[in-house]
């Protein structure tokens, strides 16, 4: 089946600089790539749509200056969390359309110290 | 955003037991999807139910979707001790774009006990 492949799965990293996580469609081509965050013992909320080739689209409350995400190819998703704080952290997943459905990428553990 | 509620948020149950999970939505939905999550870890996607289906089957999982009610239920049989996980239901929403998002509920945090 439809593969996303999510890196890195953990990542720590000091306060105040960046990070960013990268979500490749490994066998099929995805336009539409989805943003998630989950905190501790919550539901995943949506953060972003990020759409080939064009701006992302950005949830209410979601700070679009501070997730900055690129969709530069057909297979390469990337979100960048800038000037990173504890409040940051949390698991990032991402998801896309395949012909199958969606397919959610393994997730991106986020500590922030 | 989140799509609804979902009912209990907490359940714990003997082994064996059946346990039954509610999800309600607020929009109109091409799919309803049932996802388990372990502890820290990433979905696993366990059943899709369409839009124009009322009850579907797979192993030990039953879910019905009741689209009069926006409303679905996932009931796990006899169920295990590795059943043990939070379970979210998820909706692609229709939201006039041309793509549908897919919005989680909140989640019941299942906890089976040996």
């Amino acid at each position: 089946g439809a593969v996303v492949s999510q890196h890195p799965s953990r990542v720590i990293c000091k306060s105040g600089t960046s990070v960013k996580i990268e979500c490749r469609s490994l066998d099929f081509q995805a336009t539409t790539m989805f943003w998630y965050r989950q905190f501790p013992k919550q539901s995943l909320m949506l953060m972003a749509t990020s759409n080939e080739g064009s701006k992302a689209t950005y949830e209410q409350g979601v700070e679009k200056d501070k997730f900055l995400i690129n969709h530069a190819s057909l297979t390469l998703s990337t979100l960048t969390v800038t000037s990173a704080h504890p409040e940051d952290s949390s698991f990032y997943i991402c998801s896309a359309v395949a012909i199958g459905g969606y397919t959610f990428g393994s997730g991106t553990r986020l500590t922030v110290v | 955003s989140q799509q609804g509620e979902e009912d209990p948020q907490a359940l714990s149950i003997q082994e064996g037991e059946n346990a039954t999970m509610n999800c309600s939505y607020k929009t109109s939905i091409n799919n309803l999807q049932w996802y388990r999550q372990n502890s820290g870890r990433g979905l696993v996607h366990l059943i899709l139910i369409r839009s124009n289906e009322r009850e579907k089957h797979s192993g030990r999982l039953r879910v019905t979707l009741d689209t009069s009610k926006k409303s679905s239920s996932l009931l796990i049989t006899a169920s295990r001790a590795a059943d043990t996980a939070s379970y979210f239901c998820a909706t692609d929403a229709h939201d006039g774009t041309s793509y549908d998002k897919v919005i989680f509920g909140p989640g019941t945090s299942l906890s089976v006990i040996p």
